[in-house]
Parts: structure tokens; sequence; C-alpha cells
């Protein structure tokens, strides 16, 4: 099974920051890995797919990079609104997919 | 527009079953996959399973396999998980969502809080 492990658990920033989330697969993924925001008591919303494309409606500060095993979520400048759990999702291994365990990116 | 409708709150005992149903709006409902994610209090995604709305083929997170069901029925749209043997750590939210291509993409259930509890 393909594991997926992200970095860091938690962090606190502010309005303005720059802030970079990562994930690392346990084997080579190609692209195909998803970011998602969830906030507290809705369902998760894709920011990225294909690891590094835009979802349509998606802030610009938003950005994913990344191949293989490594992955970044990068926030360019981070916002009120921004601040939420982030997960990573890899599809991979279709029909399985797995979660990282998500980042919680709180008020500094 | 694409609508994942799910069933509301269940509170069960400790044992027993749940079912909660997914209904699916605004697509044609066999053109895409449902996959169910769970998330327990306080923690993170957990992806369960998939099910083929076109031809009823699944697969089970290692985990759950032989507690979890997935089903549809495509003359409701509808999709349906059914949880066996529950224990309190199967106390969560439980999301549907549906499966384009081979991502979980806009499109997810509103979530159904399942509770076990004696």
């Amino acid at each position: 099974d393909i594991q997926m492990t992200q970095s860091p658990s938690s962090l606190s920033a502010s309005v303005g920051d720059r802030v970079t989330i990562t994930c690392r697969a346990s084997q080579g993924i190609r692209n195909d890995l998803g970011w998602y925001q969830q906030k507290p008591g809705k369902a998760p919303k894709r920011l990225i797919y294909a690891a590094s494309s835009l979802q349509s409606g998606v802030p610009s500060r938003f950005s994913g990079s990344g191949s293989g095993t490594e992955f970044t979520l990068t926030i360019s400048s981070l916002q009120p609104e921004d601040f939420a759990t982030y997960y990573c999702l890899q599809h991979n291994s279709y029909p399985t997919w797995t979660f990282g365990q998500g980042t919680k990116v709180e008020i500094k | 527009q694409v609508q994942l409708v799910q069933s509301g709150a269940e509170v069960k005992k400790p044992g027993a079953s749940v079912k909660v149903s997914c209904k699916a709006s605004g697509y044609t409902f066999t053109s895409y996959g449902i996959s169910w994610v769970r998330q327990a209090p306080g923690q993170g995604l957990e992806w369960m399973g998939w099910i083929s709305a076109y031809n009823g083929n699944t697969n089970y997170a290692q985990k759950l396999q032989g507690r979890v069901t997935m089903t549809t029925d495509t003359s409701t749209s509808t999709a349906y998980m059914e949880l066996r043997s529950l224990r309190s750590d199967d106390t969560a939210v439980y999301y549907c969502a549906a499966v384009v291509g081979a991502t979980l993409g806009d499109y997810w259930g509103q979530g159904t809080l399942v509770t076990v509890s004696s």
C-alpha cells in the first residue's frame, strides 16, 4: 500500500506569510496527487489536482509542485480565510486512495 | 448541477449496523464512481472504499474488509454504505464523494454523523 507522510501536522502563521506544506509518498506516484482544504464542519474542497494544476475558482495564491515522491502545497500570502486543515490525497493506486495526515494552519 | 445528498445522523449501539445513503443528482449516475471517506472527531480523513456505479465493482480499505459493504441503486441514483459490528471508534462523520476519472474532485456529500455509544 502507498503511504503518504504529510508535514508539519500543524503550523502557526500570520496573515501575509508564505506557507509550505509537504507530502511524501512511500513510492513514486507520478503526479497523481491532489490537495484539499477542509474547514470545520464542512466537506473537503479540492484546491490542486494533478499535483500542480489549480482547481477552477481557487485563488492563485495557492500552488502545488512536485512529482514522484515529494509534493508541496504553497500559499504565497496567507489570508484570513485560509486558516483551515489541508490534506494531500494520492490516487496513483486507483481504485485505492490514501490521504496524508493533515496540516492544521492556525493563526499566530 | 451535481449534488450528493446524504441521509441524516444516526446513533447506534456497539455491535449494531448502520447504512448511510448518498443520493446523486445533476449527472448520469453511472458515469462516476462513489468513494466513501470518514473523519473521526478531531482526526484526519480516512478513505473507506469505492464502488463503480457503472458495474458495481468495489474496493474496500483493508482495515474495513469484512465489515463494510457498498452498493448502488441505479434506479434511484443512490449509493449506500453499510458498516457492521459497530465500535465506538467508528464514531465519525461519513462522506460520499463522486469519483471523476480517478480523482475525488468537486462533488461531495454534506456528511453524515454516525455516533456509536452504549
